[in-house]
C-alpha cells in the first residue's frame, strides 16, 4: 500500500513569493490534515478536511494561507506571499476518518520550506 | 483547547537501559493517545497508541501507560538499542475530534 505522498520535498523561495505544496493521501482515507512543524517542535494542525469539506481551519492564517481539496482526494496548500517566519516543514497526513475503526494518522515525508 | 506537556526534552541512556518519557494533558475528554517516533529528516511514524478505556498496552520492547485520573501517560522502552535514537512525540486527541495535539518532543539518544 502506498503511503501519503507529498511534493516537492524541498522548496527554497524568496520572501513575498508564492509557494504551493501538494499532497496525495492514502487511497480510501477520507480525512486529510495539513500540519506545520517548526524545528525542534511537534506538528501543529493547520487544517483538517473530511472529504472535500474543511471542518477545522481555525489555526490556518487565512490572510496568506489557503488550501483546497476539490475532489476529496488530493490537496494543495498555498502561501502567498511567503514570509521569513514561514520556513518550516509542512506535513500532510491522512486517516480513514469516521468510517474507519482506527484514529491513526499516517504522515507524509513533508515539504521543507526555506524562505530567504 | 487541549494542551500537552512532555518531559524530558532530551534523554541519554546506555544501550540496554530503559527509557521513560512522560506526558500530561489538560482535556479530560481526550480519549486517544498515540506516540510517534521521528528520525532526523523523516516523517513521524506511529509506534504505539492507547485509548482511554485501557490502562496499559505493550508491544515487544515498548509499552504505554495511561492514568486518566491524573491525566498523564508515559512511554516505556526497555532494552534500548542505538536504533531507538530519535525524537519521540506524544499526542492527545482533543475535544475537537480527530484534532491531535502534540507534545514538544523528547530527543532520545542511546549510546552503544
Amino acid at each position: 500500500e502506498a503511503g501519503v505522498v507529498q511534493s516537492p520535498r524541498y522548496k527554497i523561495i524568496e520572501k513575498k513569493q508564492p509557494v504551493a505544496f501538494w499532497c496525495n493521501p492514502i487511497s480510501g482515507h477520507n480525512t486529510l490534515y495539513w500540519y506545520l512543524q517548526n524545528l525542534g517542535q511537534g506538528p501543529e494542525l493547520l487544517i483538517r478536511y473530511e472529504n472535500e469539506e474543511a471542518v477545522d481551519d481555525s489555526q490556518l492564517p487565512k490572510d496568506r494561507f489557503s488550501a483546497e481539496r476539490l475532489k476529496g482526494v488530493d490537496s494543495t496548500l498555498k502561501i502567498q506571499p511567503a514570509e521569513l517566519g514561514d520556513s518550516a516543514v509542512y506535513l500532510c497526513a491522512s486517516s480513514p476518518g469516521w468510517t474507519g475503526a482506527s484514529n491513526e494518522q499516517f504522515f507524509g515525508p513533508g515539504t521543507r520550506l526555506t524562505v530567504l | 483547547g487541549e494542551n500537552v506537556e512532555q518531559h524530558p526534552s532530551t534523554l541519554s541512556v546506555q544501550e540496554g537501559d530503559s527509557a521513560v518519557i512522560k506526558c500530561t494533558y489538560s482535556d479530560s475528554a481526550s480519549n486517544y493517545f498515540p506516540w510517534y517516533k521521528q528520525e532526523l529528516g523523516k516523517r513521524p511514524q506511529l509506534i504505539i497508541d492507547i485509548r482511554s478505556n485501557v490502562g496499559e498496552k505493550k508491544d515487544q520492547r515498548i509499552a504505554v501507560t495511561l492514568n486518566k485520573t491524573a491525566k498523564h501517560f508515559s512511554l516505556h522502552i526497555t532494552e534500548t538499542q542505538p536504533e531507538d535514537s530519535a525524537v519521540y512525540f506524544c499526542a492527545a486527541l482533543g475535544a475537537g475530534f480527530q484534532k491531535l495535539v502534540f507534545g514538544t518532543g523528547t530527543r532520545l539518544l542511546v549510546s552503544p
